[in-house]
């Protein structure tokens, strides 16, 4: 079974950090592409960040540039997302998404991890 | 950044309607252009990708059409478990964005 799981979310402090993971498997995880959206309590979707197969290029959403980073562990079928400096409005849940080859788009998606963001 | 506006907001509809939702993008993106179904809870779920390309296992009522700015998803016989919030998404340009959704409710 295809499956992407999440892990790592939480309340935190503005400011502080925090890092997300997510464990993939029933599929070639290598062969993909790999995304991080988010979705605000209430709210709709917003992609967040992007990587290549191997690692070597790598997206992200404005907001986030300079405080997040995307990277991944093809040995170990995980994805990461380490998230510092966090404000408020980072506060969603966060999937993990694969993206649908020779697409830039999101074939198979986590259920999620709570990000909460607050003093 | 590609804007994704769509319309209608919400819609309520009856079983057996043909349900027809809007996307339009604030700059052409040529057919990169995807539709998610999200029930609440839930993640978001593939049904179209390429503007017309019906994702596997998702039933034929569903069909995307439309290139350049204007894209349409359509439900053909509109059923009980097709509520919940589409959502439309361009993937010809960083950053990937999405339109606000579409609450689809069953009368």
């Amino acid at each position: 079974e295809v499956q992407l799981v999440e892990s790592g979310g939480g309340l935190v402090q503005p400011g502080g950090s925090l890092r997300l993971s997510c464990a993939a498997s029933g599929f070639n995880f290598r062969s993909y592409r790999m995304s991080w959206v988010r979705q605000a309590p209430g709210k709709g979707l917003q992609w967040v960040a992007n990587i290549r197969q191997d690692g070597s290029d790598k997206y992200y959403v404005d907001s986030v540039k300079g405080r997040f980073t995307i990277s991944r562990d093809n040995a170990k079928n995980s994805l990461y997302l380490q998230m510092n400096n966090l404000r408020a409005e980072d506060t969603a849940v966060y999937f993990c998404v694969r993206v649908l080859l020779d697409t830039t788009t999101f074939d198979m998606w986590g259920q999620g991890t709570m990000v909460t963001i607050s003093s | 950044d590609i804007q994704m506006t769509q319309s209608p907001s919400t819609l309520s509809a009856s079983v057996g309607d043909r349900v027809t939702i809007t996307c339009r993008a604030s700059q052409s993106i040529s057919s990169w252009l995807a539709w998610f179904q999200q029930k609440p809870g839930k993640a978001p779920k593939l049904l179209i990708y390429k503007a017309s390309s019906l994702e596997s296992g998702v039933p034929s009522r569903f069909s995307g059409s439309g290139s350049g700015t204007e894209f349409t998803l359509t439900i053909s016989g509109l059923q009980p478990d097709d509520f919940g919030t589409y959502y439309c998404q361009q993937d010809n340009y960083y950053p990937l964005t999405f339109g606000g959704g579409t609450k689809v409710e069953i009368k």
